[in-house]
C-alpha cells in the first residue's frame, strides 16, 4: 500500500528558508517521477515542481522558479523540497504526489496527507 | 502557460443525479488530463488519467471524455461521498496546471 509522509512544514519569517521531506513507503520510490503540489488555506491546487525518476530532469511553477528546489534520495525513499527566500504568498498546505510514469508526468495517482508552511513575522 | 476552465464553478445536485463538469484548455493537450477530488480537510484523490482512465479503485460511476481542448467528467448516479470539490489538471505542457475547481453540493 503506497504511503507518502510529508514532514518539515511549520512557520517560517518572510524570507527565510525550509526543507520539506517525503518519506515514500509501499513502492520503490526509483521508478517513479515525483511532485509537489501545494493549496493556500481555502483555494484551489497548485502544481510546484516535478522530479524525473533519477533525479536528472525537474520543472518548476514560475512563481517558485529559482527559490524552490525539488531533490530526491532514493536510497533512503525521500522525496525535498528545498524553499528560500519564502514570501507570505507561499503559505500552503504542501503535498507529496506520486506520477505514474518515470522521466514526464502519465498522471498522479497518489497524495500524500499535506504539510502545512505558514510564512508569517 | 495553458489555462485550465472549468465550468460550473458550483453545483447543486441531489441524491441520484447525473452531474456533468466541464474543462476547457486554453490549447490542445491531446489526452494529458486528469481529474482530482477533494472532501473538505482531506488530501485530493486521483480519479482519472488520460482523460478517460480510471484510476484503480474509482468507482465505475465515474467517467471522462475528451481530447484537445474540452473535457468532461461525469458522474452517473450521485452518491452522499461525491459531494466534494472536483479540479482538472493537465500534463501536457509545463508548468502543468489545475482548473480552478467545482465544488459539487447537496441540493
Amino acid at each position: 500500500q503506497v504511503h507518502l509522509a510529508e514532514s518539515g512544514g511549520g512557520v517560517v519569517q518572510p524570507g527565510k528558508s525550509l526543507r520539506l521531506s517525503c518519506a515514500a513507503s509501499g513502492f520503490t520510490l526509483s521508478n517513479y517521477a515525483m511532485h509537489w503540489v501545494r493549496q493556500a488555506p481555502g483555494k484551489g491546487l497548485e502544481w510546484v515542481a516535478i522530479i524525473s525518476y533519477d533525479g536528472r530532469n525537474k520543472f518548476y511553477a514560475d512563481s517558485v522558479k529559482g527559490r524552490f528546489s525539488i531533490s530526491r534520495d532514493n536510497s533512503k525513499s525521500t522525496l525535498y523540497l528545498q524553499m528560500n527566500s519564502l514570501r507570505a504568498e507561499d503559505t500552503a498546505f504542501y503535498y507529496c504526489v506520486k506520477d505514474q510514469g518515470i522521466t514526464m508526468s502519465l498522471g498522479i495517482d497518489q497524495w500524500g496527507q499535506g504539510t502545512l508552511v505558514t510564512v508569517s513575522s | 502557460d495553458i489555462q485550465m476552465t472549468q465550468s460550473p464553478s458550483s453545483l447543486s445536485a441531489s441524491v441520484g443525479d447525473r452531474v456533468t463538469i466541464t474543462c476547457r484548455a486554453t490549447q490542445g493537450i491531446t489526452n494529458y488530463l486528469a481529474w482530482f477530488q477533494q472532501e473538505p480537510g482531506k488530501a485530493p484523490k486521483s480519479l482519472i488519467y488520460a482523460a478517460s482512465s480510471l484510476q484503480s479503485g474509482v468507482p465505475s460511476r465515474f467517467s471522462g471524455s475528451g481530447s484537445g481542448t474540452d473535457f468532461t467528467l461525469t458522474i452517473s448516479s450521485l452518491q452522499p461521498e461525491d459531494f466534494a470539490t472536483y479540479y482538472c489538471q493537465q500534463y501536457n505542457n509545463y508548468p502543468y496546471t489545475f482548473g480552478q475547481g467545482t465544488k459539487l453540493e447537496i441540493k
